[in-house]
Parts: structure tokens; C-alpha cells; sequence
């Protein structure tokens, strides 16, 4: 596909559940990022790639959060022990090179922890 | 620590009108500001951006402006239409890599 892909679109868990968010970048980008937002609110930032490696861990909100990126394409967010408050759209990026100020969203993961 | 902002949560616009959102910011570092719009259901994409040694910058329909004096960004469409009904967000750019956003203005354009 020409555009950032996530899946899965939509999930539902129950609390105390381990769940994997998936992207996949626009091919050829080697800046990926993974933002959260609640509804009816901005954009918090998680965990930025460069290539597979992440400069950047510190929008992580605790240990149960992580991430990888692997082949410097597929990323996958996991969030372990679900909380209810982890309820959310976790929005994927990704952009051509390191500095690039237009990054390319897909439609996002929204998550509800019941 | 940083931290980008908005003023107005809600802008209420005639169609036809002119449009302009506000974005207060605290990093002076910042390389460079950019202006994202987000329609309901989906995610923010790219419209404009302004490099931190600009002051303004025009694209189609739209205008940067940007005031390092009082940390302040702003963005204007022309002649809002009704596809320009939106949240908008102010983002920073800094080091390079991170992309930092601010909370959001929603837009709504009166037919």
C-alpha cells in the first residue's frame, strides 16, 4: 500500500490483558514514530525510531509499554497488564528521513481496555 | 519542560471567511513549527510548515506566520471551506527527529 498501515483497527481487551499494535510504515522511511490520543486530545508522544534503533523512549508512560521495529520496517507496540486508562488511539508515523517535518499518519489502533 | 499549546479549543467560522488559529509555544530551540489538520476518524496530516529562522511562509489557501519575540505561531486559511471542518494542531520539531504536538484547535465552518 501507498500509505502507513495499522492494525488492528479497532480492539477491545479486558484489563489485566497483554496487547500488540502493529505498523507498517510507507516503504522506505526510516522514521517511525508511535503517538497516543485520548479522546478529544492532542497527541502524546510514546517512541520514536530511526532505522530499528530508538533514540527516543521517553514518551513511554511506564514499564509495561514497549516497542520494537524490526527489518527498519514493521513496528509493534505492546502494552502489557492493560489498564483502563491505556484506553485510546495509538496513532503510527512514519517519514522518509530523520528531520523530515511532514510525517505520514495512519488511521491508528483504538484500544478500549473494559 | 516544553511544551506547545493552543489558545481557543473551539473556532467557529462563516464559510468564506478567513480563519486564523493560535499556538503559543515554550521551546526556543525548535528547528522548525508545522501545522497538522485531523478530520474526524482519521490521522493528522501534514499541511504547512516553517523553518525557525522564517516569519512566514504561504502555501495554497493557507499562511504561516511565525513571531519568535513572543513565542507565538499562527495559522490562516483563506476563505474557509467547509472541508477545512478539523482539529488542527501545532507541532515543533526539534533535534531534528522528534515531532511534539500541541492540544488542538477544532475548526468549524457555518454554511
Amino acid at each position: 500500500g501507498a500509505g502507513v498501515s495499522q492494525s488492528p483497527s479497532n480492539k477491545v481487551t479486558e484489563k489485566g490483558k497483554d496487547v500488540e499494535l502493529r505498523c507498517d510504515p510507507i516503504s522506505g522511511h526510516t522514521a517511525l514514530y508511535w503517538y497516543r490520543q485520548r479522546l478529544g486530545q492532542g497527541l502524546e508522544f510514546l517512541i520514536y525510531f530511526q532505522g530499528n534503533s530508538a533514540p527516543d523512549k521517553s514518551g513511554l508512560p511506564s514499564d509495561r509499554f514497549s516497542a520494537e521495529r524490526t527489518g527498519e520496517s514493521v513496528s509493534t507496540l505492546t502494552i502489557q497488564r492493560t489498564q483502563q486508562e491505556d484506553s485510546a488511539v495509538y496513532l503510527c508515523a512514519s517519514s522518509l528521513e530523520r528531520g523530515a517535518t511532514e510525517a505520514f499518519f495512519g488511521q491508528g489502533t483504538r484500544l478500549t481496555v473494559v | 519542560g516544553e511544551s506547545v499549546g493552543l489558545h481557543l479549543p473551539t473556532l467557529s467560522v462563516q464559510e468564506g471567511d478567513n480563519s486564523i488559529i493560535n499556538c503559543a509555544y515554550s521551546n526556543s530551540a525548535s528547528d522548525y513549527f508545522i501545522w497538522y489538520k485531523q478530520e474526524s476518524g482519521k490521522g493528522p496530516q501534514f499541511i504547512i510548515d516553517i523553518r525557525s529562522n522564517m516569519d512566514k511562509r504561504q502555501g495554497q489557501r493557507v499562511t504561516v506566520l511565525l513571531n519568535k519575540t513572543v513565542k507565538h505561531l499562527s495559522l490562516q486559511i483563506a476563505a474557509t471551506q467547509p472541508g477545512d471542518s478539523a482539529v488542527y494542531f501545532c507541532a515543533e520539531n526539534t533535534a531534528g527527529n522528534k515531532l511534539t504536538f500541541g492540544g488542538g484547535t477544532r475548526v468549524l465552518v457555518k454554511p
